[in-house]
This record gives structure tokens, sequence and C-alpha cells, in this order.
């Protein structure tokens, strides 16, 4: 049964830690999502990839947040230097271009304090 | 840029009684469009899909959408939910091999 996987799936960390969320897309699959839930603000897409290139990231803060696709199973987000207000679930999808849904992980429940 | 507009946040529903959630898009050229869950505590799960052809989508668990091109919308509906539905409900847009956009969600309460 193909899955997304992430891990971690739940993470307590000091404020000023960095965070490393990582994601195994399906395999085959060439399009990557980040998106981040919140009470306040609903789901948000973080950053998006493409055949491991970074197609839109503009819904991140550049400032602490980054993307990454190392090679076409793994796909990692950190976070550095990490925040209260970053506590959210965080969801990563893959699916395939164009026309197919997107399939989503069970999600990395982080929590800064 | 696409966006979604779900304009139910909130719906409480009794068991038995019908279901219509709201999904208005912006973008007018081809879309994909989708209809996610989420049940408490869970990640989002494909309901239903609308690539092309009949626009009216059948899914899981007796769920069904409507396209309708002319209004940009694409409604959720369910002629008796069960408590078992209680989740939130995303419906979602793909402009056709782009980015997935969500909408804000709706939260359905189905009181026993």
């Amino acid at each position: 049964d193909a899955r997304v996987t992430q891990t971690p799936r739940h993470k307590v960390t000091e404020m000023g830690q960095e965070v490393t969320m990582r994601c195994q897309p399906i395999l085959g699959h060439n399009t990557v999502f980040w998106y981040r839930q919140t009470m306040m603000q609903g789901l948000e897409l973080l950053a998006y990839f493409r055949n491991r290139a970074p197609l839109d990231d503009s819904g991140m803060p550049k400032d602490r947040f980054s993307a990454e696709m190392p090679d076409a199973t793994l796909a990692t987000l950190k976070i550095q230097p990490s925040e209260p207000r970053d506590s959210a679930v965080y969801f990563c999808a893959s699916g395939l271009r164009g026309y197919t849904e997107a399939f989503f992980g069970q999600g990395t429940r982080l929590t800064v304090v | 840029a696409q966006s979604v507009s779900q304009h139910n946040h909130h719906v409480i529903l009794s068991e038995a009684a019908s279901l219509e959630l709201g999904c208005n898009y912006s973008y007018g050229g081809t879309v994909n469009l989708f209809w996610y869950v989420q049940y408490p505590g869970q990640h989002l799960q494909l309901l239903l899909k609308y690539f092309s052809g009949d626009p009216l989508v059948k899914g899981i668990k007796g769920f069904e959408a409507e396209f309708i091109k002319s209004k940009f919308s694409f409604n959720l509906r369910k002629p008796s939910v069960q408590w078992s539905d209680t989740a939130e409900y995303f419906c979602a847009v793909n402009e056709a091999g782009n980015m997935l956009t969500f909408g804000g969600g709706t939260r359905l309460m189905v009181k026993p």
C-alpha cells in the first residue's frame, strides 16, 4: 500500500532550536508539496517541488524556513531558528504532475515552547 | 493566481440531514477539482475528484459533487449524513499541471 511517510510524527522543541522534518513521497511521484495547518490560518501551502526543483516557495518565511529535495525519495523542511508561532501540523503530500490528486502523509505535529 | 472559497466555515447537522457544502474558485481556465476530508487527528484523504466528463462526480462514502463551470462552483453533497461524517472538508483546485490550492475548510459536526 503506497503512502507518503513523514518523520517525526511529533516534535517538541525549545525556541531557537533547529527543526528538520522529513518526507518520503510515494515512489514515482514527481511533485511534492509542503503544507502547514493551524487553527487560525487553516491549510497553507509553504512550498512545492516538481522533479526535485522548487517551483514555488512564496508561502514560506525565507528567513528561517528552507525546503529541499536531496533526492527523489526525500524531501526536507527545516526551521532555524524555531519560534513558538511555528507550532503547527506540517503535512507533506506527493502526486504526479497535472492530473492526479495529492496523497498526504500523516503530518508532523510541531510544538515550539 | 487561483483562489478557492468555502463560504461555510462551520456546519452543524443532525444525523440523516442532507448536506451541501459550497466551493467556488477563481481561475477561469482548465482546472481539476477535488474534495478532501480530514477526520479528527488524521491527515487529508481524497473524497472525490473531477477532471473532465460528467460534471456530477460520485465519491466514497456516499458523497457527490457537481461541477458548474458557469458558476465556478464545485459543491459537495450527501443526501443523509452520519455521525461518522464529522470532519473538516476541504475543496481544492489544481490549475492543470500546477500547484494544488485549498479552500479554508468547512468543519462539519453531525449530532447523533
